[in-house]
Formats: C-alpha cells, structure tokens, sequence
C-alpha cells in the first residue's frame, strides 16, 4: 500500500476556478512531517510547504491554502482563483522516522492543467 | 545563490559503460538524497546520506551506488548502467532531515 496516496492522476480547469489537490497519507508514527512540493513544465522541483504532525492549524499563502486533518490522515492543498502559471505537477510528501531519520516519501503526484 | 547543482543535465550513453553524476550544494546542508522519477510511479528514492561517509539506501537502490566523502557532494554511480535506468534523476539537499529539501534542476539519463 503507498504511504501517501495522491488519487487525483490529473486535474483540468479553467482559469479563475478554486481546485483542491488531495493528499492521503499513511503512517503508524505520532511524529511525521507532510510537504508539498510544485513541478512546473520547466521540470525543477520547488518545496511549498512542510506541516508537522502536532500542527493541525491550516495555512494560507496568497492563492494556496492548505487544509490538514489528522483524524482522515489528509493534507489538502487548494489553489483559489487559479491560474494559467499554476499549470504544474505537484507533490505530496511525508516523513516518518522509520529508519532512524525523516526521509520523505513521495506521492505518484497530480498534474494540474489550467486553461486560460 | 543557495543551490544544489546537477551535472550533467542530458546523458545518453551505452548499457555498460560506467558513468557518474556529480551533485554539489552550497548551503552547508547535513542531508542529501537521489531520487529517480518515472512517468506514473512519481519520486522514488535511490539512496540518500545524513552526513559524511553515512549513507543508506532508500527505495530502489539496486544498480547504484553513492558516496560523501565532502559535506557538499554527492555523487550517484551507475558502475554497468541498463536501459531500466533510463530516467529523471534528482538530487536534493535540505538543513535537517524534517525540512524541506532543496532540489537540483535534474538529469535526464538515457541509456540504450
């Protein structure tokens, strides 16, 4: 079973329109990390965020929120009014300290198109 | 500029012949790690290191081979490269092992 299980394999909308990328992680430890990371066409990977276990208060920046709820092992990521340049590959990720350090574990990703 | 540099960007190259690619970072960063990324399976993690000479395998290590002899480097080594090594290859860096990691721009690797 993978650990972090993004379902969503690819999303199209249209410019302007709210979309929520959904992020389902497993894992047995108390203490983990969950991340999101963008893959624009350009192909570099850049880290959004990251989110401990113990801090279940939701975060915004600008057009991106992110909502994480422990009680349904998701961590959420919606962009408000997106737009044409949020056209990307985006990552979820966690950490768990299995193997003695937190070593992040990748979702399969969700490749957002945005049509302008 | 804090950043983590790959080289080469582009390789193909024969099934055989050893090659490396060479991963330097420049923000004094203790952990480094290499992951490979193909179409549908997203980032898999080859091998990653906490610090000078301690490396560790991650999750498809078979066929490679890492080394940290200096904080900023860490290469990755394909001794007899196969074309199921053909991929997207990254390299990252992060301050700790629960921040955020800092990738290299990647390494598109073709071997036939």
């Amino acid at each position: 079973a993978q650990k972090v299980t993004q379902a969503q394999t690819e999303i199209s909308v249209v410019e302007k329109e709210d979309v929520t990328l959904d992020c389902v992680y497993e894992t047995r430890d108390t203490t983990y990390y969950l991340f999101w990371y963008k893959q624009p066409p350009s192909g570099e990977l850049v880290f959004l965020i990251r989110r401990n276990s113990f801090d279940e208060q939701n975060e915004i920046s600008g057009r991106y929120s992110w909502n994480f709820q422990k009680s349904t092992s998701s961590f959420n990521f919606t962009i408000t009014a997106s737009q044409v340049v949020d056209s990307a590959v985006y990552f979820c990720a966690l950490s768990e300290a299995l193997r003695g350090s937190y070593i992040p574990t990748f979702g399969r990703g969700t490749s957002l198109i945005v049509h302008p | 500029e804090a950043q983590v540099t790959q080289n080469p960007r582009y390789l193909i190259t024969v099934t055989g012949k050893k090659l490396t690619v060479t991963c330097s970072q420049n923000m004094n960063h203790e952990y480094m790690s290499w992951y490979r990324q193909d179409p549908g399976l997203g980032l898999r993690q080859i091998y990653y290191s906490m610090n000078v000479e301690v490396t560790d395998k991650g999750d498809v290590p078979e066929g490679y081979k890492v080394s940290r002899k200096e904080k900023r480097n860490f290469p990755l080594i394909l001794e007899s490269p196969s074309p199921n090594q053909t991929s997207l290859y990254f390299c990252a860096s992060s301050q700790g092992s629960h921040y955020g990691y800092t990738f290299g721009s990647g390494t598109r690797l073709t071997i036939v």
